[in-house]
């Protein structure tokens, strides 16, 4: 599976759009994009994937780009709440397995 | 909604200790897992299932081992726990639809001390 780099943190004020970058340079064709986040003490939680397409659904957007090397998440309204560890993942399309590998992630932090 | 619960949300054992941590899922998911979570080092996957009885050895197995007699339900046993295990554990399960990984759900972590 393709490797990720996010930046190590990011900050964002409440109620503005967080939006969080990742590159995923070598990324190939039958990889899909998976955003998940940690809030302190709990497990980690799904937002979001996608393959080529931009997708949105309840809790945020994904944008990737054409040529599929970089995808942002973003967060439209940023709430306190919101306050977590940000994973981006590419895993392979097809596998029944779905193993995740996660990386350090970025520390976003909404302020008032 | 779905739910991964794990049996204990803290545990403190002794060295040499067989330890047994317990995680159920009540959503018929074919995958499970079990990573461990350090400071600065994220989560790292020590092993999976992807149907009863059956299992993969993940990035870090060594000192553990696993056990999925029924779909719903997936043990880590640290035969002789080691206080380097001491640390956060957390399972999970996903569904298989078509063939692909959709999203995985996570419980909220044991955090075990090996002293």
């Amino acid at each position: 599976d393709a490797k990720t780099t996010q930046p190590p943190s990011m900050d964002c004020a409440e109620g503005r759009a967080a939006n969080l970058p990742c590159n995923h340079s070598t990324i190939s064709g039958n990889e899909y994009v998976y955003w998940y986040r940690q809030i302190h003490s709990q497990g980690p939680q799904y937002i979001i994937h996608g393959l080529k397409n931009n997708e949105t659904n309840e809790m945020a957007s994904l944008i990737i780009t054409e040529d599929r090397k970089s995808s942002t998440l973003i967060l439209p309204h940023a709430t306190l709440r919101d306050t977590a560890v940000y994973y981006c993942i590419v895993l392979s399309g097809g596998t029944s397995y779905g193993k995740l590998t996660f990386g350090q992630g970025t520390i976003l932090t909404v302020h008032p | 909604d779905v739910k991964v619960t794990q049996s204990s949300r803290y545990l403190v054992k002794r060295t040499g200790e067989k330890v047994f941590l317990e995680c159920v899922q009540d959503m018929d998911h074919e995958n499970m897992f079990w990573y461990r979570q350090d400071p600065g080092l994220g989560l790292r996957l020590i092993y999976f299932s992807y149907d009863v009885k059956m299992k993969e050895k993940g990035d870090i197995p060594e000192g553990y081992s696993v056990s999925r007699e029924k779909k719903e339900r997936f043990s880590l046993i640290l035969e002789s726990a080691s206080t380097n295990q001491t640390s956060m554990y957390l399972c999970a399960s996903s569904p298989v639809e078509r063939g692909w990984h959709t999203e995985a759900f996570f419980g909220q972590g044991t955090r075990l001390t090996v002293v």
